[in-house]
């Protein structure tokens, strides 16, 4: 059974630039979350989903940060403008009930 | 304020040791607790859930104890050898049963 897959595992973007991070969830698992990992805050849960609708959004930083799930099979994480302080590892994960959570490899963001 | 606190400093144990892993919080009161585990430049995996009702937890070589009065949980990894080292995290379930809350993690290297 393939994991959750996350795209682009890597991105190097300049400042200001609109960043969109994918997740595709393990199939028929209903709750989907974003977490960003960084040294100094850990790891830190944005948003999550539950059957496509967003449920909690208290984490997500700033206005700058948005994240849609049109569908069961597929979410996306955007950044616009982007900032040098947004650089971490984004995670996503999913899970069947509120757990436990299975996690991708993530994206490593870095915005100079 | 809330607290998840594991030791930020790396714990380096012998090869056949046993590790023990701390998780101290303060300002909860989780229904569960859960480990996971983080290699480097991938996500968390899953470990092992505890109730708050149950007081000790196994898995092959996995412990996890749980005491709410402490507000404290260990983690045991027995006979332990050089791929069990990874960073441990431990994680609370708030927010109501649906979200996760980590702690920072704690590195473990087992040397031979």
């Amino acid at each position: 059974d393939a994991g959750v897959i996350q795209s682009p595992r890597h991105e190097v973007t300049e400042m200001g630039q609109e960043v969109t991070l994918r997740c595709k969830p393990i199939s028929g698992h209903d709750y989907l979350f974003w977490y960003r990992q960084t040294m100094m805050r850990g790891l830190e849960l944005l948003i999550y989903f539950n059957n496509n609708v967003p449920i909690d959004d208290s984490g997500m930083p700033e206005d700058r940060f948005s994240a849609k799930m049109p569908n069961a099979s597929f979410s996306t994480l955007k950044i616009q403008p982007s900032e040098p302080r947004d650089s971490a590892v984004y995670f996503c994960a999913s899970s069947p009930g509120p757990m436990p959570q299975h996690f991708g490899d993530g994206t490593r963001l870095s915005i100079l | 304020s809330q607290k998840i606190e594991q030791n930020s400093e790396a714990l380096n144990i012998q090869e056949g040791k046993t590790a023990t892993l701390t998780c101290n919080y303060t300002n909860y009161s989780p229904a569960y607790l859960q480990w996971y585990r983080q290699d480097p430049g991938r996500g968390p995996v899953f470990l092992l859930l505890i109730r708050e009702n149950e007081k000790e937890k196994r898995k092959e070589r996995l412990k996890v104890t749980f005491d709410t009065t402490l507000k404290q949980s260990l983690f045991h990894i027995t006979a332990s050898q050089p791929a069990d080292s990874a960073t441990y995290l431990c994680a609370l379930l708030t927010g109501g049963g649906n979200k996760l809350t980590f702690g920072t993690g704690t590195q473990l290297k087992v040397e031979l």
